[in-house]
């Protein structure tokens, strides 16, 4: 299976502030198209389920606020939260759904 | 656009087993693929399964094999989720996931808690 890693596991930030999350994969997750790459970014804020920010790499979700951006390539991807705010207070996930079983990264909890 | 219910908490014995059901409802149902994810305490979460109904093409994480069975009702829109041998080690919540065949999990149901203990 593909292992996802991310870190930090926790991150302190203050509302307005720039908050970056990194997630790896132990295999590339760019598909044999070369266009594609298979990474999704989810939040859990407390007392809820995830919620779908960013997928396929860069491309936000019906709603998402545009301060939450997606990059990366092959196994190195970045969340970026710009003026983070405090409801993106919750744990981010990142999944890689190149191959099944899909899996996540054991998760940032974002704290403000 | 799509949305899911799923069914009640569940109290189960060890070595019994749990059946999950998810309803979908909006959108068209043979568009999707569906996805069971596992949150147990303190874990990542985990897939523990998928169906696509519309070819009823299933597929399921080798760590469950054998003890999980995943299942489509066109006619209700449902899906459902049967884990079997039940321990300890089952206790989590057991989410629904959906999303276009090939597309992220766009939603989730609210989630279902099994509890397992003697």
């Amino acid at each position: 299976d593909v292992v996802m890693t991310q870190a930090p596991l926790t991150l302190a930030v203050t509302p307005g502030e720039l908050a970056s999350l990194s997630c790896r994969s132990s295999q590339s997750l760019l598909d044999s198209d070369g266009v594609s790459t298979y990474v999704d970014w989810y939040l859990q804020k407390p007392g809820q389920t995830p919620q779908l920010l960013i997928y396929k790499l860069s491309y936000r979700a019906s709603g998402v606020p545009d301060r939450f951006s997606g990059s990366g390539s092959g196994s190195d991807f970045t969340l970026t939260i710009n003026r983070v705010e405090a409801e993106d207070v919750g744990i981010y996930y990142c999944m890689q759904r190149i191959e099944f079983p899909f899996t996540f990264g054991q998760g940032t909890r974002l704290e403000i | 656009h799509v949305q899911v219910l799923q069914s009640g908490p569940e109290v189960k014995k060890p070595g019994s087993s749990v059946k999950v059901s998810c309803k979908a409802s909006g959108g068209t149902f043979n568009t999707y693929g569906f996805i069971w994810v596992r949150q147990a305490p303190g874990q990542r979460l985990e897939v523990m399964g998928g169906i696509v109904p519309m070819v009823d093409t299933k597929s399921y994480t080798q760590k469950f094999h054998g003890r999980v069975t995943i299942t489509a009702d066109e006619s209700t829109t449902t899906v459902y989720l049967d884990l079997s041998g039940l321990t300890s080690d089952d206790t989590a919540v057991y989410h629904c996931a959906v999303g276009s065949i090939g597309g992220p999990l766009e939603t989730w149901g609210q989630g279902t808690v099994v509890s397992v203990s003697s």
